[in-house]
């Protein structure tokens, strides 16, 4: 069972544009929810994480908007840059879970300049 | 510092046959965990250890086992190789187990089974 959903598979951006991954998730329990970039033939790298509390998070280009009760979170890329194109997940984990991230499929991005 | 490191970075197994892969954390991490990576996919969780103890593991059938040892690597194990197990695994460290730890991630191992 996917628990945690993510749009869309892949998407192009011109350089200087904006870049907007869309996830969903069904467990209510979640309460961390990161994302990740993953660089061919490297291990995922976190990016920047959220907690429900709050509507949103930026850091640097990076922004994160949450909607509880839509249960919904996205990750905008601002000024987007060749050096961003990238396989980025979102993620999902609760407290009683530990560590245990349940991740989404992935979004394919490629800036092109 | 070092990060989490992994090994072997690639390997090629044949069907049926067993695989070892090794974990050493962060300095000063205790807890591991193990990811599997489908290609084109996100990775989906194996097991946990903090302290040398399981402390939670994924929907994986029994022939994948792991274990961490007292200076806090750890090693996966996966048996009976199957075409499907082809993947990269992902090991993953932090200092502790609450959720908002920071998880670092190795590069992985390339397991091909042919």
């Amino acid at each position: 069972q996917q628990q945690v959903k993510q749009s869309p598979q892949s998407l192009i951006v011109q350089k200087g544009g904006i870049s907007i991954i869309n996830c969903a998730y069904e467990n209510t329990a979640f309460d961390y929810f990161p994302w990740y970039q993953q660089f061919p033939g490297k291990g995922p790298a976190l990016l920047i994480a959220i907690r429900p509390d709050v509507s949103e998070k930026k850091e640097g280009r990076f922004t994160i908007s949450f909607n509880k009760s839509a249960k919904q979170f996205s990750l905008h890329i601002m000024d987007s840059q060749p050096g961003d194109s990238a396989t980025y997940f979102c993620a999902a984990s609760f407290k009683a879970a530990g560590n245990k991230l349940t991740f989404g499929g992935g979004t394919r991005v490629l800036v092109k300049p | 510092d070092a990060g989490v490191t992994q090994s072997p970075t690639h390997l090629i197994k044949t069907r049926g046959q067993q695989v070892t892969l090794r974990c050493s954390p962060i300095s000063g991490h205790k807890s591991v965990s193990w990811y599997q990576q489908v290609l084109g996919q996100g990775p989906q969780f194996i097991f946990q250890y903090y302290e040398k103890e399981e402390r939670g593991r994924g929907n994986f059938p029994d022939r994948f086992s792991a274990r961490q040892f007292p200076n806090y690597s750890s090693e996966l194990n996966v048996n009976a190789l199957l075409l499907g197990d082809s993947a990269l695994y992902l090991c993953a460290s932090s200092s502790g187990q609450a959720t908002g730890n920071t998880i670092y991630f190795g590069e992985g191992s390339w397991l091909t089974v042919v």
